[in-house]
């Protein structure tokens, strides 16, 4: 069981780039979200998805897209990178019910110069 | 609007030191969520607790303990004893109790446990 897959672990983009950040759980969870953490900060919502095919604007979209074509995957793009999206990128899944629980991924540290 | 505050940026203490850690949380939600996570220094979100707003009990793992009163909107974090690998950001986190349940983050208390 492998949980909440992030890919790559680490990324350097050059301005105006843009690249694809990889999120994958196998515990069949409908719930995903994407999260940015800045140096000396605590997390901030990017997007979140509450199923296949459904997701919304969470604090910061800004800069970012999302899609949900399947369960599993939760992939987040980066349109024209800039420095303000150097940040490391947590994507993390969770359970339903009353006693939820949340499982991250490992992060994935992007800087773009 | 929901908020959860640390007011403590950094502490620092010697082993074997008690140590606490607050968090004072704001939310109109009659059903809401309290959670403690812990990032090591390598990076990684570990999962410390979650109490449900409904449950008051206070709550002992270890050395680990959890102060939850609703009458002041806090649920501090206590570690007895405190030890090296104890060293990390410990973040408290709220979720609302609708649909979506994203959670709102305090920006963290940096803890150094010096030998």
């Amino acid at each position: 069981n492998a949980g909440v897959t992030q890919t790559p672990k680490f990324r350097i983009l050059k301005i105006g780039q843009s690249m694809t950040l990889q999120c994958t759980q196998d515990m069949n969870h409908n719930y995903m979200y994407w999260y940015r953490q800045d140096p000396g900060m605590g997390l901030k919502l990017i997007y979140y998805s509450v199923g296949a095919g459904i997701t919304d604007k969470g604090e910061v979209p800004n800069g970012y897209n999302v899609s949900r074509s399947t369960t599993e995957d939760f992939p987040l793009r980066l349109e024209l990178a800039a420095p303000s999206q150097t940040s490391v990128y947590f994507c993390a899944s969770r359970t339903q019910g009353v006693n939820y629980g949340y499982t991250f991924g490992s992060g994935t540290r992007l800087t773009v110069v | 609007a929901q908020k959860v505050t640390q007011a403590q940026t950094e502490i620092s203490v010697v082993e074997k030191e008690d140590v606490t850690l607050d968090c004072v949380y704001e939310t109109r939600d009659t059903t809401y969520y309290l959670f403690w996570y812990k990032q090591p220094p390598s990076g990684e979100l570990v999962f410390l607790i979650r109490r449900n707003s409904f449950d008051e009990q206070n709550e002992i793992s270890g050395r680990y303990s959890w102060n939850f009163q609703k009458s002041t909107s806090s649920f501090n974090f206590t570690i007895t004893a405190s030890q090296v690998v104890d060293s990390a950001v410990y973040f408290c986190a709220l979720s609302g109790g609708g649909n979506n349940r994203k959670l709102i983050w305090g920006l963290g208390t940096s803890l150094a446990v010096n030998p």
